[in-house]
């Protein structure tokens, strides 16, 4: 069975800093990963996602993350965070055996950028 | 370009009462459909998905029901609601192998 972990529930960083998520997978073949990002009382936006090709993915909002396969990680990152990224965001993984096209979601981690 | 609906925004309704919340998706033709949960503010829970008109799959037993009554409109009910019901829920579509994109979500209270 695939599954997806978020180690951390939140993380605080400082305006202008560069900001790190963490996203695990265990997911049997090649999987296909996701970022969300979920603000208050909203439904989930699409940042990026990673199918094939190049390890680094751009994404919305300046937002990228990599692939690492031998580390079994998918960590989304930013070169410098801004208050207004300060939300919810959403690890996920589909598995190509997945017929319905499901998605398995990590637990969330809180992200605080403080001025 | 695709969009989706989802509405009401915010429903209180009494234990015991009748749901139907409704989603409908324009721009698309036969997306997958999915229902989910989101209890306080976290983790993502799938209750159905649909791959077709009238085709509809449970992950998990509950006091839920969904229905497809047309390719792009996804309906997801209860006879009589319980106080564990509340929460929000999310409708959300997909084409084949590509990502999933959400409605805004209706949070539902139930008293």
């Amino acid at each position: 069975a695939q599954s997806v972990a978020q180690p951390e529930d939140q993380v605080n960083v400082a305006e202008g800093n560069p900001l790190t998520v963490k996203c695990t997978y265990s997911v049997s073949g090649n999987p296909y990963l996701f970022w969300y990002v979920q603000y208050p009382n909203r439904g989930l936006q699409f940042l990026l996602k990673y199918i094939t090709g190049d390890n680094l993915v751009k994404g919305s909002y300046g937002f990228e993350a990599e692939f690492n396969k031998s580390q079994t990680s998918f960590h989304l990152k930013k070169p410098s965070a801004l208050v207004s990224d300060s939300a919810l965001y959403f690890c996920a993984v589909r598995d190509l055996n997945n017929a319905g096209n499901m998605l398995t979601f990590g637990g969330g981690t809180r992200l605080m950028v403080k001025p | 370009s695709q969009t989706i609906h989802q509405w009401p925004a915010t429903l209180v309704q009494p234990v015991g009462s009748p749901l139907s919340l409704e989603c409908t998706v324009e721009g698309t033709s036969n997306p997958n459909l999915y229902w989910y949960r989101q209890a306080a503010g976290r983790g993502l829970q799938l209750l159905f998905y649909s791959v077709g008109i009238g085709q509809i799959s449970s992950e998990v037993p509950q006091n839920l029901s969904a229905s497809r009554p047309q390719d792009r409109q996804f309906i997801l009910s209860s006879k009589k609601l319980l106080l564990s019901d509340s929460g929000f829920y999310l409708c959300a579509w997909s084409v084949l192998r590509g990502e999933q994109y959400f409605g805004a979500g209706t949070r539902l209270s139930v008293l």
